[in-house]
């Protein structure tokens, strides 16, 4: 079993400002980790894949990296509508979640 | 256009069953791998099950034994039974394209509920 470790669990951001989310696995996972992105009553959205790939109609401001044990998501400048719960992913495994609310 | 809608959620006494249904278009659903991920009220995601192209089938260690994954090529569907319910299994039960390990899960439902109670 692989261990996805998120943090920190709660960062309170500023609109506008940069957020970095942090996702360690407890043993390599190469590049095959994802992120999400849920609000609440929704379903999760796929953000990112390979670490790095943004998918299909994601904004530029969203960045993943990373590779091996630790990874970065990173929202450039943070809009209303990300104000969220983001979730890595590896295989069947996911981490526990970083809320991202307004400070 | 792909879609998930997910179908099958309820109130359900404990030690009861319950089939969830996942009907997709836009594409085929024998050629993919489908998985059914779940979240409990206010908690996180937990990956429930697994039914690649081939068929081969895969289970939480919380679930082996009680629940069985399947689909319905003719109908291009995808079905989750879920038999000894228990309270735990309490949640949102999402079915979702599984683009393998590299690419992550691509295509989500809307979400069902399954709240087992007595």
């Amino acid at each position: 079993e692989i261990v996805m470790t998120q943090s920190p669990a709660t960062l309170s951001v500023s609109p506008g400002e940069r957020a970095t989310l942090s996702c360690r696995a407890s043993q390599s996972v190469s590049s095959n980790l994802a992120w999400y992105q849920q609000k609440p009553g929704q379903a999760p959205r796929l953000l990112i894949y390979g670490a790095s790939t943004r998918a299909t109609g994601i904004p530029a401001r969203f960045s993943g990296s990373g590779s091996g044990t630790e990874f970065t998501l990173t929202i450039s400048s943070l809009q209303s509508e990300d104000f969220a719960v983001y979730y890595c992913q590896h295989g069947l495994f996911f981490g526990g979640g970083t809320k991202v609310e307004i400070k | 256009e792909v879609q998930l809608v997910e179908t099958g959620g309820g109130l359900i006494q404990p030690g009861g069953s319950l089939r969830l249904s996942c009907a997709a278009s836009g594409f085929t659903v024998s050629s993919n791998y489908m998985s059914w991920v779940r979240q409990a009220p206010g908690k996180g995601l937990e990956w429930v099950s697994v039914i690649y192209s081939g068929g081969s089938t895969y289970y939480a260690d919380s679930v082996k034994g009680r629940f069985t994954i399947s689909r319905d090529n003719s109908k291009n569907t995808l079905y989750l039974q879920m038999n000894s319910l228990r309270a735990e299994d309490t949640a949102v039960y999402y079915c979702a394209r599984d683009e393998g390990a590299a690419m992550g899960y691509d295509y989500w439902g809307q979400g069902t509920l399954v709240t087992v109670s007595s």
